[in-house]
């Protein structure tokens, strides 16, 4: 069956540090690649996707490329802030039923 | 105007009772979901029915029932509720029909404590 792993967290930076986060996929065929971002008391919301091999989603300064050789979609930015503090989740979709298949979540704290 | 609304926002209840959380979407789209995110933030899809029709249900106990009385709305009915439903709920919902991907649209959630 599908399935997503990402890093475990929490991950705590400073302000306009750097952010990895890492998540690999399993699935058969070639899935849709999605990041969603849950802020505090908040529902999902969309942040990025890639829909084949070498995309590359971005927004809000995000960016995540599909790389189907190493079954990988790692979040990355360039300079956090503050208001990145979220808990981030990697998923995938097939084609099978669109249905969502999650990694466990990454907590980002972002300190001033 | 809220794209995916699900009502209440928060439930608390006693064990053995029955309770309904409300999905409804305002987008047009032929596709909605309900998932479960626990208290370790694990997201698991629960149902998934296209145009009123069911398409997915993972391995969810007959206690939960979901309804659809038309495309726009998806209702979860859980009977009998244990201590192990307390849980986020989340409703989403996708433009296109089962059989594609699509970006899913996701409500704000339900908080469900069971006592």
């Amino acid at each position: 069956g599908n399935s997503v792993t990402q890093m475990e967290g929490p991950v705590t930076l400073s302000e306009e540090a750097f952010l990895t986060i890492n998540c690999t996929y399993t699935a058969t065929g070639y899935p849709s690649l999605f990041w969603y971002v849950q802020y505090p008391g908040e529902g999902l919301q969309l942040l990025l996707k890639a829909t084949k091999a070498d995309d590359k989603g971005s927004n809000k300064g995000f960016e995540a490329t599909y790389r189907k050789e190493t079954t990988s979609f790692h979040l990355e930015k360039g300079s956090v802030q503050v208001s990145d503090s979220a808990v981030y989740f990697c998923a995938l979709s097939d084609n099978a039923g669109n249905m969502l298949t999650f990694g466990g979540g990454t907590r980002l704290m972002v300190k001033p | 105007d809220t794209a995916v609304s699900q009502t209440p926002k928060y439930l608390v209840t006693q064990m053995g009772n029955d309770k309904s959380i409300k999905c409804e979407q305002n987008l047009g789209h032929d596709t909605m979901y309900w998932y479960k995110q626990d208290s370790k933030k694990f997201l698991k899809i629960m149902f998934s029915y296209n145009n009123k029709e069911l398409i997915i249900n993972e391995t969810v106990p007959n206690r939960f029932s979901p309804k659809s009385p038309d495309k726009a709305h998806l209702n979860l009915h859980i009977n009998s509720l244990e201590l192990g439903d307390s849980a986020v709920y989340f409703c989403a919902s996708s433009p296109l029909a089962s059989g594609s991907t699509d970006t899913q649209y996701f409500g704000p959630g339900t908080r469900l404590t069971v006592l």
